[in-house]
């Protein structure tokens, strides 16, 4: 049981170059989130699901789009990156919104530079 | 509009010293909280949460928190510190009726020997 697994756990990318970060878990949660993490900044919700092939956005989700075609996968892309990108990202998952399933489990992160 | 706010940015304490971290949220439903871990280089490791019921609650590693809805507030408590505890700390908030949580932008423990 793996739980929540992330990759790349690393990638230097240069500005307007597109790549695309993927999130897989393996505990049949329906719920999954993504996070980017910056200093002093906590984290901020980038885009989120709420079952299989369905998005939202979150609090900062411009210049990302994502995907669920398969309930275990959850990918983040970026089209045209740009040096603001530069953050740690973190993928979450929980098996529902409501309580007491609610708890977020989260992967290892990966740490994207833009340059 | 919803909140987290954790008042202190880094903590600094001695080893086997008490510690007490602060998180005050904002939020018109019942809330519902949690305290997670993130050492350096790792992902966040949940510590305890809050949903209903008994106000003081325990966690992992010897953590403690007590929700008191009068203050608004979610505090991290531990009676003796150690140094394996440096990390940074993350105060979350969620509800009934949304999808997600809301997380403080954390505090970073610093532990001298």
């Amino acid at each position: 049981n793996a739980g929540v697994t992330q990759t790349p756990k690393f990638r230097v990318l240069k500005t307007g170059q597109s790549m695309t970060l993927l999130c897989a878990q393996d505990m049949n949660h329906e719920y999954m989130y993504w996070y980017r993490q910056d200093p002093g900044m906590g984290l901020r919700l980038i885009h989120y699901s709420v079952g299989e092939g369905t998005t939202a956005k979150g609090e900062v989700p411009d210049g990302y789009n994502v995907s669920r075609l398969k309930k275990q996968n959850f990918l983040l892309g970026l089209e045209s990156a740009a040096p603001s990108q530069t953050s740690v990202y973190f993928c979450a998952s929980s098996l529902l919104a409501e309580p007491p399933y609610n708890e977020q489990f989260f992967g290892p992160g990966t740490r994207l530079t833009v340059l | 509009a919803q909140s987290v706010t954790q008042p202190d940015i880094h903590i600094t304490v001695s080893e086997g010293a008490s510690l007490e971290l602060r998180c005050n949220y904002s939020y018109g439903a019942t809330p519902y909280l949690f305290w997670y871990v993130q050492s350096p280089g790792q992902g966040l490791q949940l510590l305890l949460k809050y949903f209903s019921g008994d106000t003081l609650v325990q966690g992992i590693k010897g953590f403690e928190a007590e929700f008191k809805r009068s203050q608004s507030s979610f505090n991290l408590r531990k009676p003796s510190v150690h140094w394996s505890d440096a990390a940074e700390y993350f105060c979350a908030v969620g509800a009934y009726n949304t999808d997600k949580l809301i997380f403080g932008t954390g505090t970073r423990l610093q532990v001298f020997p």
